[in-house]
């Protein structure tokens, strides 16, 4: 059964880079057809397309969020990584990570998520 | 403001029927993308409820459906539980966009 799990600090303060790593487990992350993607959700909001990766390392990414955001991939490690940088109390959300299916566009399964709070 | 538009909140007494609509426009569910929809417990992550318009993903009880027609979406509930109670989104391709969209969100009240 496919797993993933999300790692990285709780807490950033402003103007920094906030840093997050999914494990994928209990399948590939090379597998074709996926891509793996990364969705935030602020405290008592919505839910919010952040930006997916190929295992190839090919990206796309949200337009409002594009020049702050860093998607990459570590097939080795069966492993991807999201980083923000400079952040605001905005950036404040339980980010997840789950697999992005193309050309549907479904995510599934997602990671439990982590809260991540920008404040100095 | 989000892309997709879902009423903030729904309610129905258990047993019953309740619909949540997901409009878009011609740039996502009008353009034939797919529509996806999510359920949401409270504290917990997103769950695919239905995919693909219409399909279930194995687990999922038969009654949850979708449908999509024009530039909107429906997801119904048909035999209310109490487990049912949680927030439910829609999500889509936007061309214009070039990426993944969320409707906003409801927030389903079983009575």
């Amino acid at each position: 059964q496919l797993q993933l799990q999300e790692s990285g600090p709780g807490l950033v303060k402003p103007s920094e880079t906030l840093s997050l790593t999914c494990t994928v487990s209990g399948g590939s992350i090379s597998s074709s057809s996926y891509y793996w993607g990364w969705i935030r959700q602020p405290p008592g909001k919505g839910l919010e397309w952040i930006g997916s990766i190929y295992y190839s390392g090919s990206t796309y990414y949200n337009p409002s969020l594009k020049s702050r955001v860093t998607i990459s991939v570590d097939t080795s490690k069966n492993q991807f990584s999201l980083k923000l940088s400079s952040v605001t109390a905005a950036d404040t959300a339980v980010y997840y990570c789950a697999r992005h299916s193309l050309p549907t566009h479904w995510f599934d399964p997602w990671g439990q998520g982590t809260l991540v709070t920008v404040s100095s | 403001q989000s892309v997709l538009t879902q009423p903030p909140s729904v309610s129905g007494a258990p047993g019953q029927r309740v619909t949540i609509s997901c409009t878009g426009s011609s740039s996502n569910i009008g353009a034939g993308y797919d529509v996806h929809w999510y359920q949401q417990l409270p504290g917990t992550a997103p769950k695919l409820l239905i995919y693909g318009n219409s399909n279930r993903p194995s687990g999922v009880p038969d009654r949850f459906s979708g449908s999509k027609s024009g530039t909107s979406a429906s997801l119904a509930i048909s035999g209310l539980q109490a487990e049912d109670e949680a927030d439910y989104y829609c999500q889509s391709y936007d061309s214009s966009l070039s990426g993944s969209v969320f409707g906003g969100g409801t927030k389903l009240t079983v009575l």
